[in-house]
C-alpha cells in the first residue's frame, strides 16, 4: 500500500531533550515536506526537500533540523525542544513536487513540558 | 509576503444545502491550487485541485473555480451530507513551497 509512515504518533517529552520524528514513504517521491498544525494557524511548512541531499527552509524552520540521506526517509530533528514546539506535525510527500497532490502521514502529536 | 487567506473560518449548513469556501492568494506567480479535507483526528487528504490554465473543475458534488485576475479561488460543495463535515484547507504554490490557508470548519446538520 502506498503510504507515508510517521513515528511516533504521540510523544511527550521534556524541554531540552533531543528527539527525532521519523518519516518514510514507499512511493519513490522526490519531494518531501514537514508541516506543523496549530489551531487557527493552519498548516505551516517547516522544511522541505526536493531530492536527496537537498533541503530548504519553509516558513517556520527555527528550532528544527532535517536530513535527506535517502529518497524514502526525511526525519525531523528537534535538538532542544521547547514548549512552543508543542504541536501536531505532519510529514508529506509528492511525486510532482510542490505542483502535485501531497500524501500526508498520520501525524505526530508532540507535547513538550 | 506569501499569503493565502481563507474564509469563513467556520460554516454551518443544513444537509442538502450548498457550501462555498473562498481563498485569496498574494502572488500572481502561483499556479497550482489544491484543496484538502481533514476529518477529526485524521490526516489532510486531497479532494480536488486546479491549475492556473483552467478556470473551473468539477468532481461529482465538489467544484473549484479560479479567478486569476482577482487572485482568488473557491470550493463549492453541493447537496451537502453529514459526512462532508470536516476542516477544509485551501493552498497555493509559490516557488518551491505549498502555502496553506488557515482552514474552514464545515458542519453539516441533518
Amino acid at each position: 500500500e502506498a503510504q507515508v509512515t510517521q513515528n511516533p504518533r504521540y510523544l511527550i517529552t521534556v524541554t531540552g531533550k533531543k528527539l527525532t520524528v521519523t518519516c518514510s514513504q514507499n512511493m519513490n517521491h522526490e519531494y518531501m515536506s514537514w508541516y506543523r498544525q496549530d489551531p487557527g494557524l493552519g498548516l505551516r511548512q517547516i522544511y522541505y526537500s526536493m531530492n536527496v541531499e537537498v533541503t530548504d527552509k519553509g516558513d517556520v524552520p527555527e528550532g528544527y533540523k532535517v536530513s535527506r540521506k535517502e529518497k524514502r526517509n526525511f526525519p525531523l530533528i528537534l535538538e532542544s525542544p521547547s514548549p512552543n514546539q508543542t504541536s501536531l506535525y505532519f510529514c508529506a510527500s509528492s511525486l510532482w513536487g510542490r505542483d502535485g497532490g501531497y500524501t500526508f502521514g498520520s501525524g505526530t502529536r508532540l507535547t513538550v513540558v | 509576503g506569501e499569503n493565502v487567506e481563507q474564509h469563513p473560518s467556520t460554516l454551518s449548513v443544513q444537509e442538502g444545502d450548498s457550501a462555498v469556501i473562498k481563498c485569496t492568494y498574494s502572488d500572481s506567480a502561483s499556479n497550482y491550487f489544491p484543496w484538502y479535507k481533514q476529518e477529526l483526528g485524521k490526516r489532510p487528504q486531497l479532494i480536488i485541485d486546479i491549475r492556473s490554465n483552467v478556470g473551473e473543475k468539477k468532481d461529482q458534488r465538489i467544484a473549484v473555480t479560479l479567478n486569476k485576475t482577482a487572485k482568488h479561488f473557491s470550493l463549492h460543495i453541493t447537496e451537502t451530507q453529514p459526512e462532508d463535515s470536516a476542516v477544509y484547507f485551501c493552498a497555493a504554490t509559490l516557488t518551491d513551497k505549498l502555502i496553506f490557508g488557515t482552514g474552514t470548519r464545515l458542519q453539516v446538520f441533518p
